[in-house]
């Protein structure tokens, strides 16, 4: 069974930082694009960012370049977001997913979500 | 802001059946690009419904339906019962943004 865990959801204070992990399970990580996905409190889904099976290539959305940066560990099937200059605005359950194994095919597998909150 | 447009809700009494459509651009689903949609009930995370346009993946009920035609694509919900009430996702790949992007959402209500 495919199971991701996401953790490392916090309360963080306006300009601090904060690593969101994914844990997997059930299915061979080195073989899938992975994916980070946010909703807002009361608001709709956000693409985040993505990486390459080898995380050699990563692309991210421009609100958060610069800020964000996601990573794999193949060798623990775990996924992690590096968030970094938090603002109020970041605040949302951050969601790991992973891609399906067709070109551009979107997401098969979504986690239960983590909560991130930025506020002082 | 989201580059796929969706309208806020749609409703329809059981039985019924409702679409929803999804416009983009010729940067996303005009480019040919795969369309997916996403189902997300109350408090819990999205469920994949539909990918790659109109291919519902094992366990979805054939009551589901997507098409794409020109920059638009569209969810079909036929025979609409309680448990659809949820927000629907529509999904793609903008070649101008480099990266997915997700429609703004659309709240089904049954009647």
């Amino acid at each position: 069974e495919v199971q991701l865990v996401e953790s490392g959801g916090d309360l963080v204070q306006p300009g601090g930082s904060l690593t969101l992990s994914c844990a997997t399970s059930g299915f061979t990580f080195s073989n899938f694009w992975m994916t980070w996905v946010r909703q807002a409190p009361g608001k709709g889904l956000e693409w985040l960012a993505n990486i390459r099976k080898d995380g050699r290539d990563q692309s991210c959305v421009d609100s958060v370049k610069g800020r964000f940066t996601i990573s794999r560990d193949n060798a623990k099937s775990s996924l992690y977001l590096q968030m970094n200059s938090l603002r109020v605005e970041d605040t949302a359950v951050y969601y790991c997913a992973r891609d399906r194994s067709i070109a551009f095919g979107g997401v098969d597998y979504w986690g239960q979500g983590t909560l991130v909150t930025v506020s002082s | 802001q989201s580059v796929l447009t969706q309208p806020p809700s749609v409703s329809g009494a059981p039985g019924q059946r409702v679409t929803i459509s999804c416009t983009g651009s010729s940067s996303n689903i005009g480019a040919g690009y795969g369309v997916h949609w996403y189902q997300q009930l109350p408090g819990t995370a999205p469920k994949p419904l539909i990918f790659a346009d109109n291919n519902r993946p094992s366990g979805v009920p054939d009551r589901f339906s997507g098409s794409k035609s020109g920059t638009s694509a569209s969810l079909a919900i036929t025979g609409l019962q309680a448990e659809d009430e949820a927000d629907y996702y529509c999904q793609s790949y903008d070649s101008s943004l480099r990266g997915y992007v997700f429609g703004t959402g659309t709240k089904v209500s049954v009647l």
